[in-house]
């Protein structure tokens, strides 16, 4: 079965640092694209970025370009969000997400869980 | 940057009754369009992709339809399971976006 199962729920402080993960199983990992998408509490889906494991080819939203950085381990089949010093308007779901094929522009049908992300003092 | 905006906000419509959903392009987007339903604490769903493509699984009642700049999906006859929030997405141009919704309540 193909898979995407994202790291738990996080509290962080303003100025902290964090990287959640989406573990990647049932497929190859390092021929399909992953995306990261954001829902802050109570709105839509936002597109942050993508990449692609075979080669570590990364792109940014410009919405997100240089707020986030997106990284991929293809020796344990997962990939990363991190941030070097979160906000409190960074609070939000933040889900992964695996094209349908092996191409950056397609539909998304393998989802994760999301990871529920609290920045508060 | 491709802007999709989706209307109505919000649907009402009574069980068994037709839904009618609507996003626009702010440019072509050719039929690379998908739409996908969330429910309250669940990952977004795919239900359509190729504009008109049903994804595995999915019912025969969702359908899609449009190109270029206009985009349609149906709901034939609504059931308890779909009322939901409706997402549709361009897959033609960077950076990928989403509409805003279109919340399908019980009327």
């Amino acid at each position: 079965e193909v898979q995407l199962v994202q790291s738990g729920a996080e509290l962080k402080k303003p100025g902290e640092s964090l990287k959640i993960s989406c573990k990647a199983s049932g497929y190859y990992f390092n021929d399909y694209w992953i995306a990261w998408v954001r829902q802050m509490p109570g709105k839509g889906l936002e597109w942050m970025g993508i990449i692609y494991p075979g080669d570590s080819d990364t792109r940014y939203s410009p919405s997100f370009q240089g707020q986030v950085t997106i990284s991929a381990d293809k020796s344990i089949t997962t990939a990363y969000l991190q941030w070097s010093s979160l906000k409190a308007p960074d609070t939000a779901i933040y889900y992964c997400a695996r094209p349908r094929d092996s191409n950056i522009a397609d539909a998304f049908d393998i989802w994760g869980q999301g990871t529920v992300v609290t920045v508060s003092s | 940057d491709t802007v999709m905006t989706q209307s109505p906000a919000t649907l009402s419509v009574s069980p068994g009754e037709r839904a009618t959903l609507s996003c626009r392009a702010s440019q072509s987007v050719s039929t690379t369009v998908a739409w996908y339903q969330q429910k309250p604490g669940q990952a977004p769903r795919l239900l359509i992709y190729g504009t008109s493509t049903r994804a595995t699984g999915i019912p025969a009642r969702f359908s899609g339809s449009g190109s270029g700049t206009e985009f349609t999906l149906t709901i034939s006859s609504l059931q308890s399971e779909d009322f939901a929030v409706y997402y549709c997405q361009q897959y033609n141009n960077w950076p990928l976006a989403f509409g805003g919704g279109t919340k399908v309540e019980i009327k």
